[in-house]
């Protein structure tokens, strides 16, 4: 079945690491997004992508940076990890005649 | 940017009684509204949409109704069942445009 799929789906890191997650997607959409889920904090944007040279700031872009290396691949990166990135991070697509959202299974990075 | 409230953040329902979430927003603009259910530990995963062009819309057990001049919208659960029991996210966001902007997330609990 088409997926969209997270790498890895737990990690524990250290603080000041550099630390990368990928999402790899079979669906066939253009746009991918990034959320990090935090309890009581719900759902919040950190980047997003409606093409391969397209890519924007969330809501919450500072700390972390973004590469589509193909239309299937968007990947997150924390330049140098910090506690308060502890959080649950989901990838998400969708394409451009559709509004509903696919969603990873999600990654949970822990910053030690 | 938009931004969603859900309420209440935990509803607790007897199994067979109707469970009602609602959501506002701010922006006139948005004109798409999903909810996504996260059972625990898993992805959260699209239940039901509306467009701004319909009032109501219904699928077995569950509705959405929208009302746009109050700007708010609900999640109707008829006939609740143990599986009902899970985190319900509302969003918004202007079609086409695809940003979702998600509320924080409602615990529903389905006493048997």
């Amino acid at each position: 079945d088409a997926d969209v799929t997270q790498t890895p789906r737990n990690r524990i890191t250290k603080t000041g690491k550099r630390i990368m997650l990928e999402c790899s997607q079979t669906k066939g959409h253009d746009r991918m997004y990034w959320y990090r889920q935090d309890p009581g904090l719900g759902l919040r944007l950190i980047y997003y992508s409606f093409d391969v040279k397209d890519i924007n700031k969330g809501e919450i872009s500072d700390g972390y940076s973004v590469s589509r290396q193909a239309q299937a691949k968007f990947s997150l990166s924390l330049e140098s990890a910090i506690p308060n990135q502890t959080a649950l991070y989901f990838c998400a697509t969708s394409d451009s005649y559709r509004d509903g959202y696919t969603f990873g299974s999600g990654t949970r990075l822990t910053v030690v | 940017g938009e931004n969603v409230e859900q309420h209440p953040s935990t509803l607790s329902v007897q199994e067979g009684d109707s469970a009602v979430i609602k959501c506002t927003y701010s922006d006139s603009a948005s004109n798409y509204f999903p909810w996504y259910k996260q059972e625990l530990g898993k992805r959260p995963q699209l239940i039901i949409d509306i467009r701004s062009n319909v009032g109501e819309k219904k699928d077995q057990r569950i509705a959405v109704t929208l009302n746009k001049t109050a700007k708010h919208f609900s999640l109707h659960i008829t006939e609740t069942q143990p599986e009902d029991s899970a985190v319900y996210f509302c969003a918004a966001s202007i079609y086409g445009n695809n940003r979702l902007a998600f509320g924080k997330g409602n615990q529903v609990v389905v006493i048997p």
